[in-house]
């Protein structure tokens, strides 16, 4: 079975500085998806990012970018110029082939502050 | 065009009682997914639905929880005879027939059942 693992269960940061969050996961596929939501007080869960195995590229969503390092099983969120709206729990995700089920870890809560 | 609609989005129930909850899916959109999410805990996989058939329950209790998905109307999950344990959000997702999950499934905002 997979399994996600944050090891980070809260972080702060300055407003317009940059933090990464950590996640690390447990899998003997080869193909697979990672993802990292955003959960905001509102409870909504929001698609931050993405990223797929079988591509080297690190994905980028504006200030968003991933170090995903498959040999390490390592999938890192960098956040950069952090703004207050960036408050929220982040939650890492991975998702083998196919229409399977997300498997979550159990999240970061990040502050910015101002 | 509306995203996946939760309703209530708060439930109260005291012990001993069902709760039900439903989520419509996106327009267009046939499988549903619903997640549990415990206090300070990340979201977990309970039930895989199309429309009138279960594909996954692998995460679901075996006894007191049940899922259905009808040709008409919401996907309902139902808890009989709830516990204080069972105090979480219930999230549901959706995607479209043929789709890409791997695109990050639309998620509603979720109902937070409260048992008393």
């Amino acid at each position: 079975a997979q399994t996600v693992t944050q090891s980070q269960p809260e972080m702060s940061v300055q407003e317009a500085e940059t933090v990464t969050l950590s996640c690390t996961y447990d899998t003997s596929e080869n193909n697979y998806y990672l993802f990292w939501y955003k959960q905001p007080p509102s409870r909504q869960m929001i698609l931050v990012i993405r990223q797929e195995a079988y591509k080297q590229q690190n994905a980028t969503e504006n200030r968003f970018s991933v170090n995903f390092q498959k040999a390490a099983k390592s999938f890192s969120l960098k956040i950069s110029d952090s703004q207050l709206g960036d408050t929220a729990m982040y939650f890492c995700a991975f998702m083998k082939l196919g229409n399977t089920p997300l498997v979550f870890g159990k999240g970061t809560r990040l502050s910015v502050i101002a | 065009n509306a995203g996946v609609m939760q309703n209530p989005r708060h439930l109260v129930r005291r012990r001993g009682q069902e709760a039900r909850l439903r989520c419509s899916p996106m327009k267009g959109h046939s499988h549903v997914y619903w997640y549990r999410q415990l206090p300070e805990e990340g979201l977990k996989f309970m039930v895989y639905l199309q429309k009138e058939n279960i594909i996954d329950e692998s995460g679901m209790p075996k006894e007191r929880f049940s899922a259905e998905f009808p040709k008409e109307g919401p996907s309902i999950l139902r808890i009989q005879q709830v516990v204080r344990g069972d105090s979480a959000a219930y999230f549901c997702a959706s995607s479209p027939l043929g789709g890409r999950p791997d695109y990050g499934y639309t998620f509603g905002s979720g109902t937070r059942l409260t048992v008393v």
